[in-house]
């Protein structure tokens, strides 16, 4: 979805660099959340947040730390890499103001496919 | 905490065969259900999605799944797959009063021509 985009969509780093992913979205929704996906475990939640001022842990925070610097961006850091933060890394959004069939349907970024060697 | 299986990690069918991927859920309480597909080198798209209502859903490319609330379970269909249809599919499930998603480990489709 266009309304959702990612930087950078690829990445290669070394064990120990700091490294941020970032997300933004057009689409004025207060939700944002980050998932990685590996192959046979589906995606898992990171971080997700609420509104700007709003950030909760997911199932897999540890080594992972994030800042919403606005309603429309949400970026995701990993501030020393190690291998098996290898991974596909999508960002989401959602809208907590519309009604009841949309308020949980999310839309994902395209993906960052992240290596750390 | 809600957890989401689907038991078919791998699956290959021949261009017009039907596809059943099973996906089964645990929480006993009101679920939102949704199947979602990434096609190769794509992000997740939702396919359908299940509120309320009635149990059989129509999405889009002539997906439909049914919620059997006495099973716990959200199997995706199509009766007569294409070559395009090869792409991952991803059920998730989220607590009504809730707003996270839970994926399932996700079922890789290879529809061969």
């Amino acid at each position: 979805d266009a309304d959702v985009t990612q930087t950078p969509r690829n990445r290669i780093t070394k064990t120990g660099k700091r490294i941020m992913l970032e997300c933004s979205q057009t689409k004025g929704h207060d939700r944002m959340y980050w998932y990685r996906q590996d192959p046979g475990l589906g995606l898992r939640l990171i971080y997700y947040s609420f509104d700007v001022k709003d950030i909760n842990k997911g199932e897999i925070s540890d080594g992972y730390s994030v800042s919403r610097q606005a309603q429309a961006k949400f970026s995701l850091s990993l501030e020393s890499a190690i291998p098996n933060q290898t991974a596909l890394y999508f960002c989401a959004t959602s809208d907590s103001g519309t009604s009841g069939r949309n308020k949980d349907e999310q839309f994902f970024g395209p993906g960052t496919r992240l290596t750390v060697l | 905490a809600q957890s989401v299986s689907q038991h078919n990690h791998h699956v290959i069918l021949s261009e017009a065969a039907s596809l059943e991927l099973g996906c089964n859920y645990s929480y006993g309480g009101t679920v939102n259900l949704f199947w979602y597909v990434q096609y190769p080198g794509q992000h997740l798209q939702l396919l359908l999605k299940y509120f309320s209502g009635d149990p059989l859903v129509k999405g889009i490319k002539g997906f439909e799944a049914e919620f059997i609330k006495s099973k716990f379970s959200f199997n995706l269909r199509k009766p007569s797959v294409q070559w395009s249809d090869t792409a991952e599919y991803f059920c998730a499930v989220n607590i009504a009063a809730g707003n996270k998603l839970t994926f399932g480990g996700g079922t890789r489709v290879l529809v061969k021509p």
